[in-house]
Parts: C-alpha cells; sequence; structure tokens
C-alpha cells in the first residue's frame, strides 16, 4: 500500500469547512483512498473512499486531484463532534474473498473550537 | 443501523491469567478482524478472519493469542498468559462480502493487566 503524510494537527472554528489534506505521491492506479476517524479512544469510524473521481455522502467530500497524488478531505460545516484524529489511508481494494488489513498511520489530529 | 459490539467494555486482568475479549459482528458480513491500541500509539492489525480460518496476523498474534468463531454471530479473541505489555484498547471490525474495504469499528474493550 502506497504511503501517506498527513499534517500532525489543524484547528477549525466550529460551523467552518474543516479541509483535511493528504499527500500520497506513490499512489498506484488501483489504489483507493480511505478515510477513517478516531474520536478520543473510540473505534476508528469509515468516513468516504474514492478511486479518481471526488466523492460525497452525509458527513464528508472527497476531493482527489487529477494526478491523484494528494486528496482532501472536507467537512463542510464542523462542529465540536468532530474533533478527532483522521486517517487517510491507501490500499488497494480487496477482491472478493480477501480479509485485507487495514494499516493506520498518526493520522491528523483536527481540534474544533468554538 | 447495525453495528459492531464488544463486551466487556473494560477487562482488569492478572498478569498471566487468561482472558477472552467478545465481538459480535454485523450480521451479514463475512470478513472479521482484531485490532489493538497501545495507549498514546497507533492502531495495529492483529488478524483477520475469513471462512472459519485465519487469514493473515501480524507480528503481535504470537502463540498467545487464538481468535475462533463459536457460533453464527460471536468473534472471540482469547489471550492465553497475559503480559503488561498486552494492555491496550482492543477493536474488533467486520466488514461485508463486497469490493470495498470498509471496515466498520466496535467500541473497544479496554484491557488492562496488572
Amino acid at each position: 500500500d502506497a504511503k501517506t503524510t498527513q499534517p500532525p494537527s489543524m484547528d477549525c472554528a466550529e460551523g467552518r469547512a474543516a479541509n483535511l489534506p493528504c499527500n500520497h505521491s506513490t499512489i498506484s492506479g488501483n489504489e483507493y483512498v480511505y478515510w477513517y476517524r478516531q474520536i478520543h479512544s473510540q473505534g476508528p469510524q469509515y468516513i468516504i473512499h474514492g478511486l479518481k473521481n471526488n466523492e460525497t455522502n452525509e458527513m464528508a467530500s472527497l476531493i482527489i486531484t487529477e494526478d491523484r497524488k494528494s486528496s482532501t478531505l472536507i467537512l463542510p460545516h464542523a462542529t465540536l463532534r468532530d474533533t478527532a484524529v483522521y486517517y487517510c489511508i491507501v490500499r488497494v481494494a480487496g477482491l472478493t474473498g480477501t480479509a485485507s488489513k487495514l494499516t493506520f498511520g498518526t493520522g491528523t489530529r483536527l481540534q474544533v473550537t468554538l | 443501523e447495525p453495528e459492531v459490539t464488544q463486551t466487556p467494555s473494560h477487562q482488569v486482568t492478572q498478569m498471566g491469567q487468561e482472558v477472552i475479549l467478545r465481538c459480535v459482528p454485523i450480521s451479514n458480513h463475512l470478513y472479521f478482524y482484531w485490532y489493538r491500541q497501545i495507549l498514546g500509539q497507533k492502531v495495529e492489525f492483529l488478524v483477520s478472519f475469513y471462512n472459519n480460518e485465519i487469514s493473515e496476523k501480524s507480528e503481535i498474534f504470537d502463540d498467545q493469542f487464538s481468535v475462533e468463531r463459536p457460533d453464527g454471530s460471536n468473534f472471540t479473541l482469547k489471550i492465553r498468559s497475559t503480559k503488561l505489555e498486552d494492555s491496550a484498547m482492543y477493536f474488533c471490525a467486520s466488514k461485508d462480502g463486497g469490493f470495498a474495504d470498509t471496515q466498520y469499528f466496535g467500541p473497544g474493550t479496554r484491557l488492562t493487566v496488572l
């Protein structure tokens, strides 16, 4: 799986958009970008994933650059409950029948403030 | 919304004792995982399980560890003789049979070895 680089920490004011960057310059053509977050000591929570097109769901948007070497997770209106560590993980999507693991880095600690 | 559950939420044990951590994965999921997180460190993969057998295990998952799916709903992690360094949060995760690598995590069991 390709290596990712994320800033160790970021701050965001409540109600503003939080834009979390991830660099994955060695990504391969068949590797997806996944985002998870971990609120305090809870279990990691899946947010979103994408291959090359931008993706949006009820939690966030994922913007992937055209060369796929970096991406940005956008929380459009951050709240205090979005304070968490956000992990960008790049990996080949598993073929049916494979139980591939997730490899977590240190992520970005997002602090949402009033 | 279906979720992964884990029991107990906190387990305190004496060094050398056996512990069993229990997980109930999401009901139609086929792939099961254990991860752990030592306080202040990264989330680390321990083992994956599919079709009633271990698919992959990490270096951490030595002979002291075992996993079992004793019935159609539970997934357990057993540590035969606990050490101080086994103190950590243990997270269970599960994934459906589809192509995506979206794993759903439980809330974790905090294991404290005295």
